[in-house]
């Protein structure tokens, strides 16, 4: 069974554009979380979707957003971007809320 | 807020020991608790998921511990091996909140 997929894997930008990442989950998962890991403040949850429905958000400022789809994929987008948004952003999907997370392998934003 | 700590950050030991990891978190109120392993530039792997009715799992040399009521989890790792040097995260869903909380890892080397 395919895992988490995650593109693109690695994206530069420059500060001020906005970017959107995408998240696959596993066949049959309806549960996709994302998360920002970085040096200074390790992982740090950004928000959970399930059937479509944003269920927790972390507390990170509005140009964080993201969506589902009907067919559980995901993207997150970063508007307005900072020198700070550069980090490893990992996508990790589940049966249901309260299930094992399996992880893809990150998409590396770097922000010039 | 759930804060969770792992103790120590860094652990060196030559192959073959029996090793414990620790991770604390200060809100005894959650659904679980996971760990993961991440190596150098990917992303998560899900090790053991205890749920908070459970008080252990185990998955080959890997045993994880929880106690709930003290807010402790161990992961117990037997005759380590040089493909275990990764850095090992604990986090925890928030009963509250349904929010996840990652600690910072500990970063394990198995010497040859």
């Amino acid at each position: 069974k395919a895992g988490v997929t995650q593109t693109p894997r690695y994206l530069i930008k420059t500060r001020g554009q906005q970017v959107t990442l995408s998240c696959s989950p596993i066949s049959g998962h309806r549960s996709v979380s994302w998360y920002q890991q970085t040096p200074g403040q390790g992982l740090q949850f950004l928000f959970e979707y399930f059937s479509e429905t944003q269920r927790n958000k972390g507390n990170f400022p509005g140009r964080f957003s993201g969506r589902q789809f009907s067919n559980s994929r995901s993207e997150m987008n970063v508007s307005t971007l900072e020198l700070g948004d550069s980090a490893l952003y990992l996508c990790a999907s589940s049966l249901s809320p309260q299930d094992t997370q399996y992880f893809g392998p990150g998409t590396r934003l770097t922000v010039l | 807020k759930q804060e969770v700590t792992q103790i120590p950050a860094a652990l060196s030991v030559p192959e073959g020991e029996n090793l414990v990891l620790n991770c604390s978190f200060t809100d005894s109120a959650i659904y679980n608790l996971q760990w993961f392993r991440q190596d150098p530039g990917k992303g998560l792997t899900s090790l053991l998921l205890i749920q908070s009715s459970q008080r252990e799992q185990t998955s080959g040399r890997l045993n994880a511990s929880l106690d709930k009521s003290s807010g402790r989890s161990t992961l117990y790792i037997a005759a380590s091996q040089p493909g275990d040097s990764a850095t090992y995260l604990c986090a925890v869903e928030d009963y509250n909140f349904n929010k996840f909380y990652f600690g910072s890892g500990t970063k394990l080397n198995v010497k040859p």
